[in-house]
């Protein structure tokens, strides 16, 4: 069946723009998450979502980042005035179960964020 | 956040030479750890959850074991094949204020070379 999809694969946007970025999760995946890998560090947990809520938004690196989910499936992930600091590879992934960390993830294949 | 270490950062190793990997991890509050590969160009895969001390896991040649009392997990790997480069991630879930946070280690890299 379809995984778990990104779009875009890659993004250059100009320091100070805003950026979307989308997930797609299996279907019928309740759980969805949000990571992001910067050079030379490891993943880092930015949001999650059981269904349409995100029970715990304090992973988000600053006011700049949001995130939502609609009907349970899509998300997306905006930052505004993008900031080189945001540059990175963002990692969505699903798992069928909301008990968080019980279930494995399903990982989509990532937005690589460069801002110039 | 809490800190994931994992260990070694990198490994070379030849075709058929077995491996092993060290996760660390706080061990208190203890909820679930997470073993996952990620191949360049491809996404991370899962390999292992684990949740109960004392877990041994297995799947083909690549097994993990858990202490939660110690905190740490190993990965190992039978007989490396090239096929097994990639780097290897733990992850440890932790309750967080009003949910759940997930702290990734930095990942071991390996390269299984013929």
């Amino acid at each position: 069946g379809a995984g778990v999809s990104q779009s875009p694969s890659n993004k250059v946007t100009e320091k100070g723009k805003d950026v979307e970025l989308r997930c797609d999760p299996i279907s019928g995946h309740t759980a969805l998450y949000w990571y992001r890998q910067s050079l030379g560090q490891g993943l880092e947990f930015l949001i999650y979502f059981q269904g349409n809520s995100a029970p715990d938004k304090s992973g988000l690196p600053s006011d700049r980042f949001s995130a939502e989910r609609t009907g349970g499936s899509v998300s997306t992930l905006t930052i505004q005035r993008t900031q080189q600091e945001d540059s990175a590879v963002y990692l969505c992934a699903s798992s069928p179960i909301p008990r968080f960390g019980y279930y494995e993830q399903y990982f989509g294949p990532g937005t690589r964020l460069t801002v110039t | 956040i809490l800190n994931v270490e994992q260990s070694p950062q990198s490994l070379h190793v030849q075709e058929g030479d077995s491996t092993n990997f060290t996760c660390s991890f706080p061990s208190s509050n203890f909820y679930a750890l997470h073993w996952y590969r990620w191949e360049t160009a491809k996404s991370p895969e899962a390999l292992f959850v684990m949740t109960l001390n004392g877990d041994e896991k297995k799947k083909g040649r690549i097994s993990a074991t858990l202490n939660t009392k110690e905190g740490y997990s190993y990965l190992y790997i039978k007989g490396s094949q090239p096929e097994d480069s990639a780097t290897y991630l733990c992850a440890f879930i932790v309750p967080a204020y009003s949910g759940y946070a997930l702290n990734f280690g930095k990942g071991t890299s390996l390269l299984v070379t013929p």
